[in-house]
């Protein structure tokens, strides 16, 4: 069954870093998602990106953050300067179709900023 | 303000009781997802609910939609230790061009053999 895979799984860096989160969507999906847990709290949507470009983004995904589908498998996420209240488990997520609700999730990449 | 409130927050019973848990908004929903989430892991999908008063059934889990769309409940008959862990409900507001899914507080079940 075909699944939303991220890399790295645990990523450590220091405060002021840049840092990169990858992920491979579902193939025959075209709407691609990154959203954001920090522990203990509910997950919070950051962006979507349709057609190379973004669709929508929240108040937390700021000028610090980009993201970018630089072939036709990878969508990445890009924190320039990192801050200690980044550390977070970070959740890529791909739909077949837009505003379908039905997201697929990958296992994340937990990032922690020291 | 959460516009998903789901309750209980945290629910423990026996192995082969029933148990009811709830998704509540005073807000309308094009869509709600159930999602089951172990810890350290992504959220896995366990259904998505669209129409008013609509109801799903995934084995022993059933799912329902309000008929005003604006809350869900999830119904797990005879309950089983496999079923432990962390139930999110999550929704697309009825809005134009609105896709991000907003996510409920959760729900951590635990079922005691």
């Amino acid at each position: 069954e075909p699944e939303v895979t991220q890399t790295p799984s645990h990523q450590v860096t220091q405060m002021g870093q840049e840092v990169i989160l990858r992920c491979v969507p579902i193939s025959n999906h075209l709407y691609f998602y990154w959203y954001r847990q920090i522990l203990g709290q509910k997950v919070e949507f950051l962006v979507s990106f349709y057609n190379n470009e973004i669709s929508e983004k929240s108040e937390i995904f700021d000028d610090q953050f980009s993201v970018e589908r630089p072939d036709g498998s990878n969508f990445t996420l890009k924190i320039r300067s990192t801050k200690l209240e980044d550390s977070a488990m970070y959740f890529c997520a791909s739909s077949r179709a837009r505003g379908e609700g039905e997201q697929y999730f990958g296992p994340g990449t937990r990032l922690t900023v020291t | 303000t959460q516009l998903l409130e789901q309750s209980p927050q945290f629910l423990s019973i026996q192995e082969g009781e029933n148990l009811t848990v709830y998704c509540n908004s005073s807000s309308v929903f094009s869509s709600l997802q159930w999602y089951r989430q172990e810890p350290g892991e992504g959220p896995v999908l366990l259904v998505t609910v669209v129409t008013g008063g609509e109801v799903k059934k995934l084995k022993r889990l059933t799912f329902q939609f309000g008929d005003a769309r604006k809350d869900s409940s999830l119904h797990i008959t005879a309950a089983q230790p496999g079923d432990t862990g962390l139930y999110l409900c999550a929704g697309d507001l009825a809005n134009f061009g609105n896709e991000k899914l907003t996510f409920g507080t959760g729900t951590r079940l635990t079922i005691i053999p």
